[in-house]
């Protein structure tokens, strides 16, 4: 397997405009995560995804922040509109058991830069 | 929240030493992760590890859920083990992954 694959692995963008971060979970696992990575918040882990379901967005930090799983290979998590605060590393992971009691695979992150 | 705390916060050792890094939280939890993040930012998952003892190869991490720690051995550190190593924990919701801020690890040849 080819492991979690995210797209774009950078993306740079100014202020305001709309950011959408892709990710493919490795095929046959049933949880994706989005987890965000910064200097000053550490790792948080943003919503998650069983068998393609919300199941916590609490870490969503606003409504600004959006995440879909639209199918079982298949996630987005979009910024509208995005800020400069948003500057961070954006992982996306999977694991094969739902929920968080289960090895999660990660994908390599997305680097954002919002000017 | 679960508070979660992690030690050192900065670690550096010579090739071959042992380490011991911890991990304390506050609140009982149905889960304990370890992570490993490598220089290039690759994440990777050590053990899941709620409770008792686990090995794998030179890695070893032990949760005492009823004293609120675990810990992870290395055992003949390698320079490829350098990285942070990050612990996070699933509050009794199920719902929640709380983190640590890390334990930054050196390993020099």
């Amino acid at each position: 397997d080819a492991g979690v694959i995210q797209s774009p692995r950078h993306e740079v963008t100014e202020m305001g405009q709309e950011v959408t971060l892709r990710c493919k979970p490795i095929s046959g696992h049933n949880s994706l995560f989005w987890y965000r990575q910064t200097m000053m918040r550490g790792l948080e882990l943003l919503i998650y995804f069983n068998n393609n379901v919300p199941i916590d967005d609490s870490g969503m930090p606003e409504d600004r922040f959006s995440a879909k799983m639209p199918n079982a290979s298949f996630s987005t998590l979009k910024i509208q509109p995005s800020e400069p605060r948003d500057s961070a590393v954006y992982f996306c992971a999977s694991s094969l058991v739902q929920g968080l009691t289960d090895t999660q695979y990660f994908g390599p992150g997305t680097r954002l830069t919002v000017l | 929240g679960i508070q979660v705390e992690q030690s050192p916060p900065d670690l550096i050792l010579q090739e071959g030493a042992n380490s011991t890094l911890r991990c304390n939280f506050s609140d009982s939890v149905n889960n304990l992760q370890w992570f490993h993040q490598n220089p290039w930012g690759q994440l990777i998952n050590l053990f899941y590890i709620p409770s008792g003892t686990k090995q794998n190869g030179r890695l070893s991490a032990t949760t005492v859920a009823t004293e609120r720690y675990s810990l992870l051995y290395i055992s003949s550190s390698q320079t490829t083990d350098s990285g942070v190593y990050f612990c996070a924990v699933v509050g009794d919701n199920f719902n929640k992954f709380y983190f640590g801020s890390g334990t930054k690890l050196n390993v020099k040849p």
